[in-house]
């Protein structure tokens, strides 16, 4: 039983550069969710995914970021032009389908370290 | 705006400690609260609370909630030097959002 794969697991890129960061969610979970933890901080969520549909993204700047989870494939979020203050780490987790009570218990992924220099 | 709450911020015990950390919080159409403990790498799940005044127990951890006055805590005792972590509190909505705290960073010395 894979847990929820994130790769890379440490990422640095240059100022102005994409970074893309993949997660595979636990096999037979539809919904996903990005956390970005700046160093010292918690958690910040971020976006909200299911198959093909965000949900919800009020977490995420409305700027340079994306996110997508498609119908076959990893779940991506994206980084346009990296800044500095975009050094993080960047977790994601996923949840069984819903069962009309809610979502419990959260899978998280080892995470991306981001690097922006 | 929902919100998480998290005190101390950070605690230094040495081990054979009780302690207790604390979690309030502010969240529209609260569903449950759930503890998280966070080493070096991701959290990982400890406990889920959804009822007030039940108490949930494993080994020296436990927790319980108070849906009224809207808090968790979360004991440890005879603390190691292994429990060292932060430990996160997070609240979920019947909205599917989660809220976390800013953690509770603890060190216990030997």
């Amino acid at each position: 039983n894979a847990g929820v794969m994130q790769n890379p697991r440490h990422l640095v890129r240059r100022r102005g550069q994409e970074a893309r960061l993949r997660c595979s969610p636990v096999k037979g979970h539809s919904h996903v969710y990005w956390y970005r933890q700046l160093p010292e901080e918690g958690l910040k969520f971020m976006v909200y995914l299911q198959k093909e549909n965000i949900i919800d993204e009020s977490g995420m700047p409305k700027e340079r970021f994306s996110a997508e989870f498609p119908k076959e494939g990893p779940s991506i979020l994206r980084i346009q032009q990296v800044v500095r203050g975009d050094s993080a780490a960047y977790f994601c987790a996923s949840s069984p389908r819903l069962t009309g009570t809610g979502v419990d218990e959260q899978f998280f992924g080892p995470g991306t370290r981001l690097t922006v220099l | 705006e929902d919100k998480v709450v998290q005190s101390p911020l950070s605690l230094v015990v040495h081990e054979g400690d009780t302690v207790t950390l604390n979690c309030s919080y502010e969240v529209t159409n609260f569903r449950s609260l759930l503890w998280y403990k966070q080493e070096k790498k991701a959290p990982t799940f400890l406990f889920m609370l959804t009822s007030s005044g039940i108490e949930k127990k494993s080994g020296r951890l436990s927790s319980i909630l108070d849906k009224k006055e809207l808090f968790s805590i979360l004991n440890i005792t005879a603390t190691q030097t292994g429990d060292s972590a932060v430990y996160l509190c997070a609240a979920t909505s019947y909205g599917q959002n989660f809220v976390f705290g800013p953690g509770t960073r603890l060190s216990v010395l030997p």
